[in-house]
């Protein structure tokens, strides 16, 4: 039962590179959504989605691209990276809304030289 | 922006303790979350509370919807290794017709040897 599946686990990359954070599910979930985890930080929500074709902007989606052209799958991509953007992202799906029991990806960690 | 206030940062306990976390905020909330992380996974939803004043248990684990909606706690009795972790209480609140969902920045539990 894989539940989310994130990939990769560990990314390097140096300052204006450009990478696909990967995130599927198959729960038939149709909510997905996109955090990043700082040090001594809450979960800080980048991006959501609350169905295939629809996505929107959470509160820190600057310098972050989403799509959802499937139920299964929503993809993070970081168009030019840059040092603020070394962070753990998490991936997770839910049958409702934002505040609805949520299942987690294991992350995905993200350095910026 | 908007902020929960999750305390104690981190909690240094001996095995067979009771443990007592909090999370308060100056807004209300509609639903409290309360999640656990163990190193190098995601979060893992223990408790979700929907009305003001509600108490629920999860095996040795208790949570509390406060009254005024804007504050829960989290009790863990007897203590065992296991509850090693992060936990993070999450508020959920709704603007309109969106979701909005606001982490703490979650308390350390480590268990002395």
């Amino acid at each position: 039962n894989a539940g989310v599946t994130q990939t990769p686990k560990f990314q390097v990359l140096k300052t204006g590179q450009s990478m696909t954070l990967q995130c599927a599910q198959d729960m038939n979930h149709e909510y997905m959504s996109w955090y990043r985890q700082d040090p001594g930080m809450g979960l800080r929500l980048i991006h959501y989605s609350v169905g295939a074709g629809i996505t929107d902007q959470g509160e820190v989606p600057n310098g972050y691209n989403v799509s959802r052209s499937t139920t299964e799958d929503f993809p993070l991509r970081l168009l030019s990276a840059a040092p603020s953007q070394t962070s753990v992202y998490f991936c997770a799906s839910s049958h409702g809304p934002l505040g609805t029991e949520a299942f987690f990806g294991q992350g995905t960690r993200l350095t910026v030289v | 922006g908007q902020q929960l206030n999750q305390s104690p940062q981190s909690m240094f306990i001996q095995e067979g303790e009771d443990v007592s976390m909090n999370c308060t905020s100056s807004s209300i909330f509609n639903t409290w979350l309360w999640y656990k992380q163990d190193p190098g996974e995601g979060p893992v939803l223990l408790i979700a509370l929907y009305k003001a004043g509600e108490l629920t248990s999860n095996g040795r684990l208790t949570a509390q919807f406060g009254i005024t909606r804007k504050d829960s706690f989290l009790n863990i009795s007897a203590s065992i290794p296991s509850d090693v972790g992060i936990y993070f209480c999450a508020g959920q609140k709704r603007r309109d017709s969106n979701y909005q969902l606001i982490w703490g920045a979650g308390t350390k539990l480590i268990i002395k040897p």
